[in-house]
């Protein structure tokens, strides 16, 4: 298994522009979620998805669009980046009904908005 | 929102020493959860504690679960210089959405 990926790992933007951070698992997970840290905020959760057709907000959804058509896939957009979203961006998955110590993140896409 | 407070931020300590770190909420948790995350990587799961004065090991860290279900604190023991990275304790309030509310971290750094 490769567990959570996301790509790319790195990425520079200048406002306005869009972009599409990827992250996939291969363990069946149902429920997979996005964070973003910053410096001294810890991790925030921004969307979330409990499966396939299925998304709600988190704490800090706003500037960020969701969607999982795929148990496998589920990729934050940002239609318009802005300097406050320059962050760690982490992704994470665990299987739904287990205990929490299944929840598995990904390594981080670092994005820089300029 | 729901809000942890973590303490202490950072902590400078020499190799072989004991650590203690703690986080407080306002509201009650059903699960608290400490990750460990290492510069440039995701965070990685500790220790996971599900009941009320749960008290937990995996080897030299020790973790518990507070009466209250307001509160935990992590324990290293015998430091060693990979333990430094940024420790983080998160609570679950439970039900459908297994939303989890994290701590602000604790940055540790072990002088050999």
């Amino acid at each position: 298994n490769a567990g959570v990926t996301q790509t790319p790992k790195f990425q520079v933007l200048k406002t306005g522009q869009s972009m599409t951070l990827q992250c996939a698992q291969d363990m069946n997970h149902e429920y997979m979620s996005w964070y973003r840290q910053d410096p001294g905020m810890g991790l925030r959760l921004i969307h979330y998805s409990v499966g396939a057709g299925i998304t709600d907000q988190g704490e800090v959804p706003n500037g960020y669009n969701v969607s999982r058509s795929t148990t496998e896939d589920f990729p934050l957009r940002l239609l318009s980046a802005a300097p406050s979203q320059t962050s760690v961006y982490f992704c994470a998955s665990r299987k739904q009904g287990a205990g929490t110590d299944t929840q598995y993140f990904g390594p981080g896409t670092r994005l820089t908005v300029l | 929102g729901q809000q942890l407070n973590q303490s202490p931020q950072s902590m400078f300590i020499q190799e072989g020493e004991d650590v203690s770190m703690n986080c407080t909420s306002s509201s009650i948790f059903n699960t608290w959860l400490w990750y460990k995350q290492d510069p440039g990587e995701g965070p990685v799961l500790l220790i996971a504690l599900y009941k009320a004065g749960e008290l937990t090991s995996n080897g030299r860290l020790t973790a518990q679960f507070g009466i209250t279900r307001k509160d935990s604190f992590l324990n290293i023991s015998a430091s060693i210089p990979s333990d430094v990275g940024i420790y983080f304790c998160a609570g679950q309030r439970g039900g459908s959405n297994y939303k989890l509310t994290f701590g602000k971290g604790t940055l540790l750094t072990v002088n050999p």
